[in-house]
């Protein structure tokens, strides 16, 4: 079975300065690997993904995550938060066209 | 494409009550999942469907709940009998589906709360 470890529930941080949300999965078998964001009222929305290829991988809106198989690990980053960024943050993995399982949030307060 | 809808936003009720959610996927999507989410928790997989049919279920999808997708559109989810250990959002994804990963687009969830 696959399961998902967000070890950090809350990280407070000030505008400008990095940031890291750590994620560790667990499964026998190859999976694909997302971050999903939630932003205060709002639904789901899919950050960004690693399905194959290049490990590391970046969304539009400067978050980055790389894939690291020997360490079991998906850990998102972004070198310079803005207050839009406040939200919740969800690392998941999944079989394929399959359920989401999802780890238990990480809520990102950025602070002025 | 609209998104994925979910009505009703909010429901309150009462214990022992039988409450249903519906769920509207994008159209063309074929795959359509539900999903619960606690406070302080990640969602949770309920169930989902390839066009109308089930194709699995959660041991967490206890005998008082039931999902249905006929014609393979819109998607209900009941409740029978709530308990407050049912206060949750509700959330639905739809998907292309099929072959690789299709990217799931979540709705905007509803929440219950059972008193």
């Amino acid at each position: 079975a696959q399961s998902v470890t967000q070890l950090d529930s809350q990280v407070p941080v000030f505008e400008e300065a990095p940031v890291e949300l750590r994620c560790n999965y667990s499964s026998s078998v190859s999976v694909y690997l997302f971050w999903y964001v939630q932003y205060p009222n709002q639904g789901l929305q899919l950050l960004l993904k690693y399905l194959s290829g290049s490990t590391l991988v970046e969304s539009i809106n400067g978050f980055e995550a790389e894939f690291n198989k020997s360490q079991t690990s998906f850990h998102l980053r972004k070198p310079s938060v803005h207050i839009s960024d406040t939200a919740e943050y969800f690392c998941a993995v999944s079989l394929a066209t399959d359920k989401l399982i999802f780890g238990t949030g990480t809520r990102l307060q950025v602070f002025p | 494409d609209t998104g994925v809808s979910q009505d009703p936003r909010h429901k309150i009720t009462k214990r022992g009550q039988n409450v249903t959610f519906r769920c509207d996927p994008i159209s063309e999507h074929n795959r359509l999942y539900w999903y619960r989410q606690t406070l302080g928790q990640g969602p949770e997989f309920l169930t989902y469907f390839q066009n109308e049919a089930q194709l699995e279920k959660s041991r967490l999808l206890s005998d008082r709940f039931s999902a249905e997708r006929p014609k393979g559109s819109f998607s209900t989810l009941e409740i029978q009998r709530t308990e407050q250990g049912d206060s949750a959002m509700y959330l639905c994804a739809s998907s292309l589906g099929t072959g690789g990963f299709y990217e799931q687009y979540f709705g905007p969830g509803t929440r219950l709360t059972v008193t």
